[in-house]
């Protein structure tokens, strides 16, 4: 049940150019997008997310942009960092107001920014 | 920065034994969730729990599973009788609220080997 789809299993990107994480998915249900970051041996770490009322979230370094025609999401990290080197999961949830935040993970994409 | 604790890191056991996963949440935080993931494969949703019951669960959650809010600061996860499909990354989550602008805070995992 591929509902979340991560088709890049790794990126390797230069220092201080840009990262772009693609993600697709296929439930039209889904209004709420996030984006995790998972070190080896932790956790997966909240960055960033978004709800499906924009197209557009902006944190610091990291930008996500969501087409919802699409069904397509994506990370921009600008610029890259050597500490950004993490596997990345995109995930979505359905029901926005009174959900149980159930996520669905795509399968990650490892980002290696090289010095 | 409050975090999610998980105890222990690294858990052993053989095939049909009982095993109890822990899990201490952030302090204000209401909602409740174990997550697992396969070695090689995506992050999977098992439960969500709040208020002292299961809100929502997976196909994957039967009944060797279940969950426990024993006092007011932990959160167990019980296998009664493992497999060894079992054998996972176990991570415990919570978040303030349920509503989809509450990302899921996500602690360290328990490697569960099942042999």
């Amino acid at each position: 049940d591929q509902q979340v789809k991560q088709n890049s299993p790794s990126l390797s990107v230069q220092e201080g150019r840009i990262s772009i994480l693609n993600c697709d998915y296929t439930n039209s249900m889904f209004d709420y997008f996030l984006w995790y970051k998972k070190y080896p041996a932790e956790g997966p770490t909240f960055l960033i997310s978004i709800s499906s009322i924009k197209d557009k979230n902006e944190d610091g370094r990291f930008t996500v942009f969501l087409n919802k025609s699409a069904k397509h999401l994506s990370l921009h990290i600008v610029p890259s960092q050597p500490g950004d080197s993490a596997v990345y999961f995109c995930a979505a949830s359905a029901g926005y107001g009174g959900a149980t935040n159930k996520l669905i993970f795509g399968t990650g994409t490892l980002l290696a920014v090289q010095p | 920065e409050p975090e999610v604790t998980q105890t222990p890191s690294h858990q052993v056991t053989q095939m049909g034994q009982e095993v109890i996963l822990r899990c201490v949440p952030i302090s204000n935080h209401l909602y409740f969730y174990w997550y697992r993931q396969i070695l090689g494969q995506k992050v999977e949703f098992l439960v969500s729990f709040y208020n002292n019951e299961i809100s929502e669960k997976s196909e994957i959650f039967d009944d060797q599973f279940s969950v426990e809010r024993p006092d007011g600061s932990n959160f167990t996860l019980k296998i009664r009788s493992t497999k060894l499909e079992d054998s996972a990354m176990y991570f415990c989550a919570s978040s303030a609220s349920g509503l989809n602008n509450s990302p899921l805070h996500f602690g360290n995992g328990t490697r569960l080997t099942v042999t």
